[in-house]
């Protein structure tokens, strides 16, 4: 097994553009959770899944952000109409079970122009 | 809510020195406390963990104690090596929820 991949490793978009990135978890880990991370700061929480069902959502994840694990594997966060607050690194993790370790993917470094 | 505040960094030692890098935090109920890397250019590694009051997690050289009494999960390193440059950040999870609140991380450069 790889680890968590992502997919892409940068994006540069125009301000209005909508933007998507993908996350390949470990497979077999039926969790799967994003976290965004800005500079100088420490990753802040924003969605997390069991299986395919989206179990929470951070009041950062504001209405131009949407995240999906339709068959519960990978899983993909789309950003609509980007804003220049929203560069950041869009860093994806993935675990077994309830309390385990969570390992990160590379992330995505998401600049907007 | 729970929150996690470490030292500001940068810190900047030389080569076999000793590190401390202070970490304090705040939760209701029994976190789950964790210090992870971040190698440049790399993703987050877990570097070590503790699960309950007075573990000590330990890898690599590093070491942390879980301090219940002094709500503190200070990572120490006896002698540092210039691989050892990287941004550390000290996190907790909860047993009520499954997400991981970080610190801002701490930037550490080891001189040779």
């Amino acid at each position: 097994d790889t680890g968590v991949s992502q997919d892409p490793r940068h994006k540069i978009t125009k301000r209005g553009q909508n933007v998507t990135f993908r996350c390949d978890p470990i497979s077999e880990h039926n969790r799967l959770y994003w976290y965004r991370q800005t500079l100088g700061q420490g990753p802040e929480f924003l969605t997390y899944f069991q299986n395919e069902a989206q179990l929470e959502k951070s009041r950062l994840l504001s209405d131009r952000f949407s995240a999906e694990r339709p068959k519960g594997s990978f899983s993909t966060l789309e950003i609509q109409r980007t804003e220049q607050g929203d560069s950041a690194m869009y860093l994806c993790a993935s675990s077994s079970t309830w309390g385990s370790e969570q390992y990160f993917g590379p992330g995505t470094r998401l600049t907007v122009t | 809510g729970n929150s996690v505040t470490q030292m500001e960094g940068p810190v900047t030692l030389s080569e076999e020195a000793f590190l401390t890098i202070n970490c304090t935090y705040t939760a209701t109920g029994y976190p789950s406390l964790f210090w992870y890397v971040q190698y440049p250019g790399e993703g987050l590694q877990l570097l070590l963990k503790a699960t309950k009051a007075d573990d000590k997690g330990s890898n690599k050289g590093f070491e942390a104690t879980y301090r219940k009494e002094t709500t503190s999960f200070h990572l120490e390193k006896g002698s540092v090596q210039v691989s050892d440059s990287a941004v550390y950040f000290c996190a907790l999870s909860s047993l009520e929820d499954d997400k991981i609140i970080f610190g801002k991380g701490t930037r550490l450069h080891i001189l040779p």
